[in-house]
């Protein structure tokens, strides 16, 4: 298995709180990426990035930020949580490139969230 | 921008039978696709993936699938099921996008029960 951790494993926060979760790498990857996964919509981009202090943002952005210093940590922050952000939270990595295209995105076990 | 679309929601076999789970992309080139799987309560694992080449790729539990460019389709093909394979089946595509950012756009998800 890919070297992934994702930190909380579960988390319950109260509406307007901010929230951090944190993915770690062991990989050295330069790719990061956070998912939101919901019933009846799959896997949804928030945002990723394609290495140290450099990030964009995926299809569903709004209300979170994200940050990353260092290679192996991503963070993600919801800056003030609303019941909207309940989900369960994917980190995946992945090294991919003109030279490398046998790199597909590997997962961690996921963040529950759940906002009340 | 690429996306991806699996036209079932939700499909049960027989254990023993066949199976054919659905793909369809959009994109303006060749894509990469990859074929996941989710078991309850787990991270996504890689199936299998197709880059270039052979167009029928092998992948892991006995999975196979076939790029088709001229439908712009990728199913999932098993010939014979096993009750272990009920699970959540997320196809994928990725793709470079605005230089070197490269992205994973996955479909909705099909869900698969296994009858005894």
């Amino acid at each position: 298995d890919a070297g992934i951790t994702q930190s909380p494993r579960h988390k319950v926060t109260e509406t307007g709180t901010p929230v951090t979760l944190r993915c770690h790498q062991t990989e050295n990857h330069r790719y990061m990426y956070w998912y939101r996964q919901d019933p009846g919509h799959g896997l949804r981009l928030i945002h990723y990035s394609y290495g140290v202090k450099d990030t964009d943002k995926g299809e569903v952005s709004d209300g979170y930020s994200v940050s990353r210093s260092k290679t192996e940590d991503f963070l993600l922050t919801l800056e003030s949580a609303t019941s909207s952000q309940t989900s369960v939270y994917f980190c995946a990595i992945s090294e991919p490139g003109w030279g490398s295209y046998n790199s597909p995105l590997h997962f961690g076990n996921g963040t529950r969230l759940t906002v009340t | 921008a690429q996306s991806v679309t699996q036209p079932d929601i939700h499909i049960t076999v027989s254990e023993g039978a066949s199976l054919e789970l659905r793909c369809n992309y959009s994109y303006g080139a060749t894509p990469y696709l990859f074929w996941y799987v989710q078991s309850p309560g787990q991270g996504l694992q890689l199936l299998l993936k197709y880059f270039s080449g052979d167009t029928l790729v092998q992948g892991i539990k006995g999975f196979e699938a076939e790029f088709k460019r001229s439908q712009s389709s990728f199913n999932l093909r098993k010939p014979s099921v096993h009750w272990s394979d009920a699970a959540e089946y997320f196809c994928a595509v990725g793709a470079f996008s605005g230089g070197s950012n490269y992205k994973l756009t996955f479909g909705k998800g099909t869900l698969l029960t296994v009858n005894p």
